[in-house]
């Protein structure tokens, strides 16, 4: 049975700064894995989704990566900004069903 | 660009009555998903519908049933609601599903339910 983590649960950094989330998972068979983000009241959207071929993608300031072997998924936040703070939660398709990370949620301070 | 739209957004039940989750997506999806978040247990599928006539269950479908109206719509049912069943409830669309589903799925703002 699929299990996703992501740790921390919750950051916080100051405006500017690098960042990378983590994600992991427990099986590698999975068909891609996917980043959101999660406003407050809101639902989700999706940020990057790396299909299980690629090794990363980009949109923006944000690059994703992914290791099947090793059970591993980063996101990487260039210079950040305070419009950055959301809960990021990743998530692996395995059979085309999404298994969810509890997620971690970022604060970017001005 | 309505997207995923749910309806309501906002309901209050008490332990036993029933009550249908609306949920409509307007991108011509094939695969339409229903999801339930809770503190500390992130988000679980409940139900999910590849295509126009099939439903499945998810992770946690006690207590729930679905209905494929048709391409578009996709409703959740809860027949006798319980205290357990408060949580935001999400539903999701996406164009395909199983090995073909590499495109994102896209998510409705979610109805936050309370049963007392």
């Amino acid at each position: 049975k699929q299990e996703v983590t992501q740790i921390p649960a919750a950051l916080s950094v100051p405006e500017g700064e690098n960042l990378v989330l983590n994600c992991s998972f427990t099986d590698s068979a999975i068909y891609n894995l996917q980043w959101f983000r999660q406003d407050p009241g809101k639902g989700l959207t999706s940020l990057l989704l790396i299909q299980s071929s690629q090794r990363e993608q980009t949109s923006g300031r944000l690059n994703a990566s992914l290791d099947k072997s090793s059970g591993r998924s980063t996101l990487y936040i260039a210079a950040s900004q305070p419009g950055d703070s959301a809960t990021y939660l990743c998530a692996a398709s395995n059979t085309g069903k999404l298994i969810f990370g509890q997620g971690t949620t970022l604060q970017v301070k001005p | 660009n309505a997207g995923v739209t749910q309806t309501p957004k906002f309901q209050v039940l008490k332990t036993g009555q029933s009550m249908t989750l609306q949920c409509a997506q307007d991108m011509n999806h094939n695969s339409m998903y229903w999801y339930r978040q809770d503190p500390g247990m992130g988000l679980r599928l409940i139900y999910y519908s590849a295509s126009e006539g099939t439903t499945d269950k998810g992770e946690v479908p006690n207590g729930y049933n679905v209905s494929r109206l048709n391409k578009r719509e996709f409703s959740l049912r809860l027949e006798s609601a319980a205290p357990s069943q408060t949580s935001v409830y999400f539903c999701a669309s996406s164009e395909k599903t199983g090995w073909l589903s590499n495109q994102p799925q896209h998510f409705g703002d979610g109805t936050r339910l309370s049963i007392l």
